[in-house]
């Protein structure tokens, strides 16, 4: 059980084009999601909360107008790089915190992560 | 202020041996968690332990143990009889109760040779 699905697992675009990166949680309900970025050898960073039916919160030094997340339902949280450039490319994981009891301490699941180059 | 540290950035050992990974934290909440996650290098981040801050019980599972000391903010990680496949970026990371955002250590980056 909670499975979370991100997909794409690797893309590969020119500079300029905007990308659509999809986090489903596939057996359970998520109102919370999370993206996250890793630079090669380097540990995972928090760019923004993802709120069902709200807007995202983002942190500090992360461009929103750049990094677009849209969590239209408790199931999908989509983060869009729009006109990405070679200095965009990353490794891109986003999480879901199951609606499960209260309060946030239920643990996050972890899709696998998408890894983008940008020519 | 919230912050992971490993201080080791990477291990190397010849397969059986035993080998920790140090964690050390840094939080004002009363109530917080802290996990182990492994990345193999197809990069998913795999799920090895949580452990909130009342109990203080150390774990074992297989060849894992985990060594919780609140009075020196650490909970380390050992692997004993280490093999190949344990070869990983380990992560240590603290969730906030306040703010439900998990904090990363840097990682440290095991190799296990044959």
């Amino acid at each position: 059980g909670a499975v979370v699905s991100q997909h794409p697992s690797r893309v590969i675009c020119k500079s300029g084009t905007s990308v659509k990166i999809e986090c489903r949680s596939l057996d359970f309900q998520a109102t919370t999601m999370f993206w996250y970025r890793q630079f090669p050898k380097q540990s995972l960073m928090l760019m923004a909360t993802s709120n069902e039916g709200s807007k995202a919160t983002y942190e500090q030094g992360v461009e929103k107008d750049k990094f677009l997340i849209n969590h239209a339902s408790l199931t999908l949280s989509t983060l869009t790089v729009t006109s990405a450039h070679p200095e965009d490319s990353s490794f891109y994981i986003c999480s879901a915190r199951p609606n499960i009891g209260t309060g946030v301490n239920q643990p996050q699941h972890f899709g696998d992560g998408t890894r983008l180059s940008i020519l | 202020a919230q912050k992971v540290t490993q201080a080791q950035t990477e291990i190397s050992v010849v397969e059986k041996e035993d080998v920790t990974l140090d964690c050390v934290y840094e939080t004002r909440d009363t109530t917080y968690y802290l996990f182990w996650y492994k990345q193999p290098p197809s990069g998913e981040l795999v799920f090895l332990i949580r452990r909130n801050s009342f109990d203080e019980q150390n774990e074992i599972s297989g060849r894992y143990s985990w060594n919780f000391q609140k009075s020196t903010s650490s909970f380390n990680f050992t692997i004993t009889a280490s093999q190949v496949v344990d070869s990983a970026v380990y992560f240590c990371a603290l969730l906030s109760s306040n703010t439900g955002k998990l904090i990363f250590g840097q990682g440290t980056t095991l190799q296990v040779k044959p």
